[in-house]
């Protein structure tokens, strides 16, 4: 198995333009995750699905953040506007059931300058 | 962008020696406990794992220990290798997938 795929692994923009990130979890799992990364905050979860519904979204910081996830095999997180404060690594990472046995993604470094 | 950050806790060891990592928890009611380690670049790797139920567990080079008393998690790696330099963070889990990141603490192996 490839393991979780995130694409891209680095992305530079502007304030104010939109950034897509995006997932393949592992196949056969059925929970997704979405985290961001910062030096001041540490590991964040912003998210997670289960069988493709958000169940928790308490962890997305504002609602210029939003998460699909449209089906089993892929989910996106989007900035709208996206400001230099979104600046992180982003992990996606999925598990067959809960946190407990999730593997993690290698990350989109993000920059918003 | 940020300018001042988190200023992680380091240790270096030397290779051949043990390594102790050291975590807080904040929930007396975590009941489940994992280590992880991340490299450089690379997203954050399952080590270990804890039940609340247990105060140590062991496996290949590694070993957890629980202390709920002072609500502490420790890592402890038997003869460091330069492989096994990263960040090293717990995670606390209170509810199912309710999970709680310590900072990490960064481990340097010189040979």
């Amino acid at each position: 198995d490839a393991g979780v795929i995130q694409s891209p692994r680095h992305e530079v923009t502007e304030m104010g333009q939109e950034v897509t990130l995006r997932c393949k979890p592992i196949s056969g799992h059925n929970s997704l995750f979405w985290y961001r990364q910062t030096m001041m905050r540490g590991l964040e979860l912003l998210i997670y699905f289960n069988n493709n519904v958000p169940i928790d979204d308490s962890g997305m910081p504002e609602d210029r953040f939003s998460a699909k996830m449209p089906n089993a095999s892929f989910s996106t997180l989007k900035i709208q506007p996206s400001e230099p404060r979104d600046s992180a690594v982003y992990f996606c990472a999925s598990s067959f059931g809960g946190v407990e046995t999730q593997y993690f993604g290698p990350g989109t470094r993000l920059l918003v300058l | 962008g940020e300018s001042v950050g988190l200023h992680l806790p380091t240790l270096s060891v030397q290779e051949g020696d043990n390594s102790i990592i050291n975590c807080a928890y904040s929930n007396s009611a975590s009941d489940y406990f994992i280590w992880y380690k991340q490299e450089s670049g690379k997203g954050p790797q399952f080590i270990i794992d804890i039940r609340s139920n247990m105060d140590k567990r062991q496996g290949q080079r590694v070993t957890v220990l629980l202390n709920k008393t002072v609500k502490h998690l420790s890592l402890q790696i038997a003869a460091t290798q330069p492989g096994d330099s990263a960040v090293y963070f717990c995670a606390e889990i209170p509810n199912n997938n309710d999970m709680r990141f310590g900072a990490g603490t960064r481990l340097t192996v010189k040979p």
